[in-house]
């Protein structure tokens, strides 16, 4: 399995508070993502990093930020959690982009009350 | 814009029959396809990939899925499924925006399996 863990693995927050989650991979890929994951959705894609300090939006990026300061960690915030961000929220990685597969980490669910 | 349907949210087969999972996607360029598994409470698992290579892909645990570009489909077959494969299954297609290329996942469809 790809090096991938997120922390925490299960948030409950009330709305309002920022709330920051981590994802840290010991495969050194160029590439990290976050998603998250709803019913009828699939994943959608919240923000991608293609390297350290190179950040970009994703379909779903209102209301989130995220942070590249070193290769094998990517933050992403919530400024002010809502209860529409209680989710799953998964990261992934890949070495590149196109054909290449994305590896994904094990998931964060988080419920903003 | 580029997309991914998935066609059935819910399956269901008996254990030994047939598993058929639909998907068709939209696309200007030839794509490059994913079916990825997630097990309950778990990330998502790889299965098989298409890039352009062979149109018939076998992935692991005895699926495979066959790319037609007429058709503009990627279906997930396995010929006997077992109780183990009840999960959630995802296609995906890279499609190209702002510069890079990014997955594009459809809705998902869960397979029940019943002995």
């Amino acid at each position: 399995d790809a090096g991938i863990t997120q922390s925490p693995r299960h948030k409950v927050t009330e709305t309002g508070t920022p709330v920051t989650l981590r994802c840290h991979q010991t495969e050194n890929h160029r590439y990290m993502y976050w998603y998250r994951q709803d019913p009828g959705h699939g994943l959608r894609l919240i923000h991608y990093s293609y390297g350290v300090k190179d950040t970009d939006k994703g379909e779903v990026s209102d209301g989130y930020s995220v942070s590249r300061s070193k290769t094998e960690d990517f933050l992403l915030t919530l400024e002010s959690a809502t209860s529409s961000q209680t989710s799953v929220y998964f990261c992934a990685i890949s070495e590149g982009t196109g054909r290449n597969e994305q590896f994904f980490g094990p998931g964060t669910r988080l419920t903003v009350l | 814009a580029q997309s991914v349907t998935q066609l059935g949210s819910h399956v269901s087969v008996s254990e030994g029959a047939l598993v058929l999972l639909r998907c068709n996607y939209s696309s200007s360029v030839p794509p490059y396809l994913f079916w990825y598994v997630q097990y309950p409470n778990q990330g998502l698992q790889l299965l098989l990939k298409y890039t352009s290579a062979a149109t018939l892909v076998k992935g692991i645990n005895g699926f495979e899925a066959e790319f037609k570009k007429s058709e503009t489909s990627f279906h997930l077959t396995k010929p006997s499924a077992h109780m183990s494969d009840a999960a959630e299954y995802f296609c995906a297609v890279t499609v190209f925006s702002g510069g890079y290329n990014k997955l594009i996942f459809g809705a998902g469809t869960r397979l029940a399996v019943h002995p």
